[in-house]
């Protein structure tokens, strides 16, 4: 079946460090993956997008990398500030033609003062 | 932010009974989509538009349907509301199916 799955359990980190967020997926094929970012009663808005055929993509202090052999996708949060706690959510094209986004459950990120 | 307006807010509702929730956008999309979020799930799509009067199902379609008569609204309706579409539930827009989304802040929707 088709799964993307996130870190289940929150992650915490002390301010400064480098945040490191896992994106899985089982039997998709994507064209590309897109971050997004929530926070409580809100709707998620868009960090990064990065296609098939490009590794990495960067954005201020956020990277992603994609690798479609592992079929995994990893988002950074470099020098991160008690602001960038968040619920973080992973997507992807579910192909076949068909038009929307899947998301994954997202991972609560805490960054600790 | 973009320009993405959803009403209302927050609604309580019986079981059986129609509602509809609206999405107004002001920034000329052609993409409009709906979403529903519930705890232990991923955000689902439940249906979404690619231009006026053209739309498509998600992955959650049943028990839901969806008008786009104008560029700029996009109703969700469920005819006769179940206590399993107690949601929140959110509405994005796209300039095209590949770019990014952009989201509403949601209508929390509790059915009693």
């Amino acid at each position: 079946s088709q799964k993307i799955e996130q870190n289940s359990e929150a992650l915490n980190i002390q301010e400064g460090k480098t945040a490191t967020l896992t994106c899985n997926y089982t039997n998709y094929s994507p064209a590309y993956l897109q971050w997004y970012r929530q926070d409580p009663g809100r709707g998620p808005v868009f960090l990064l997008l990065i296609r098939e055929n490009e590794k990495e993509k960067r954005k201020e202090r956020l990277k992603v990398t994609f690798d479609t052999t592992l079929k995994q996708s990893l988002f950074h949060i470099t020098a991160s500030q008690p602001a960038d706690s968040a619920t973080y959510l992973c997507a992807l094209d579910p192909g076949g033609g068909a038009d929307g986004l899947t998301f994954g459950k997202g991972t609560h990120l805490i960054i600790q003062p | 932010d973009a320009g993405i307006t959803q009403s209302p807010r927050h609604k309580v509702t019986e079981t059986g009974t129609p509602v509809t929730l609206r999405c107004h956008q002001t920034e000329n999309h052609r993409y409009m989509y709906w979403y529903r979020q519930d705890p232990g799930h991923g955000l689902r799509l439940i249906h979404y538009s690619y231009g006026v009067k053209d739309t498509d199902k998600g992955e959650v379609s049943d028990g839901y349907s969806v008008s786009r008569s104008k560029t700029e609204d996009f109703l969700l309706t469920l005819e006769s509301a179940t206590s399993s579409q107690t949601s929140v539930y959110f509405c994005a827009i796209s300039n095209d199916r590949n770019q990014p989304q952009h989201f509403g802040d949601g209508t929390r929707l509790s059915i009693l």
